[in-house]
């Protein structure tokens, strides 16, 4: 079992949908919860991060974090085709920030 | 204009030789860290570092090697050990790294290509 796991997708959603992108993780010892955003040929760029169960917004993003159940997951509202990437989510444990990475789902948002 | 600089943007290296990759930062992080990525693979971390004149070893560090003599400053070298060097090399930093809710923060990247 990897210690990340992300559908590889794509993804494809219209524009103007909610595009929902999904992670699981195997240890429960995660504290920290990161979305990173990766256009083809690019390095990642921070998105958002979350630390506490529940809800987290921050524009037409939203972060969603079910630590019983071991999820996490991004919405993306009013989906735009430049939302077309590789999303990334990355999970770190207690007392060091060294951050494990799923393969990434690629998200496609059609005009 | 703070950041992150990687140099150079593209390397090739013929097989048998060391190459040095650059990575400056100024935005007065603490932590650096070495990412390599291959194609349709997540981010495997290859040396991070804590502190100046210290740094650790990550998941896939054979075949590499870095120092960290400045605080601004973490080159990797990718020697001839290395078996299969050709990938994306992604150099990242943090504030302290000394928490998990530290945020890593990437440069643009290094892509190398053995010939």
């Amino acid at each position: 079992q990897k210690e990340v796991e992300q559908n590889s997708g794509p993804l494809s959603v219209p524009e103007g949908a909610i595009a929902s992108l999904n992670c699981t993780y195997s240890d429960r010892g995660s504290q920290s919860f990161f979305w990173y955003r990766q256009y083809s040929g690019k390095s990642p760029e921070l998105i958002m991060f979350i630390y506490s169960n529940g809800d987290k917004e921050d524009g037409r993003f939203t972060a969603q974090l079910n630590k019983a159940s071991q999820y996490v997951s991004l919405l993306i509202r009013d989906s735009q085709p430049s939302d077309s990437a590789t999303y990334l989510c990355a999970v770190s444990r207690a007392g060091f920030q060294k951050l494990v990475f799923g393969t990434g789902t690629r998200l496609l948002v059609s005009p | 204009d703070g950041g992150i600089t990687q140099s150079p943007k593209y390397l090739f290296r013929k097989e048998g030789q060391n190459v040095t990759l650059s990575c400056e930062q100024n935005l007065n992080h603490d932590a650096m860290y070495w990412y390599r990525q291959d194609p349709g693979q997540g981010l495997r971390l290859i040396y991070y570092s804590q502190i100046v004149n210290d740094f650790q070893k990550g998941d896939i560090a054979e075949g590499y090697s870095v120092s960290r003599e400045k605080k601004e400053s973490f080159p990797l070298t990718v020697t001839s050990a290395q078996k299969n060097p050709t990938a994306f090399y992604l150099c990242a930093s943090s504030l302290s790294g000394g928490a998990s809710t530290d945020t890593q923060y990437f440069g643009p990247g290094t892509r190398l290509t053995v010939l």
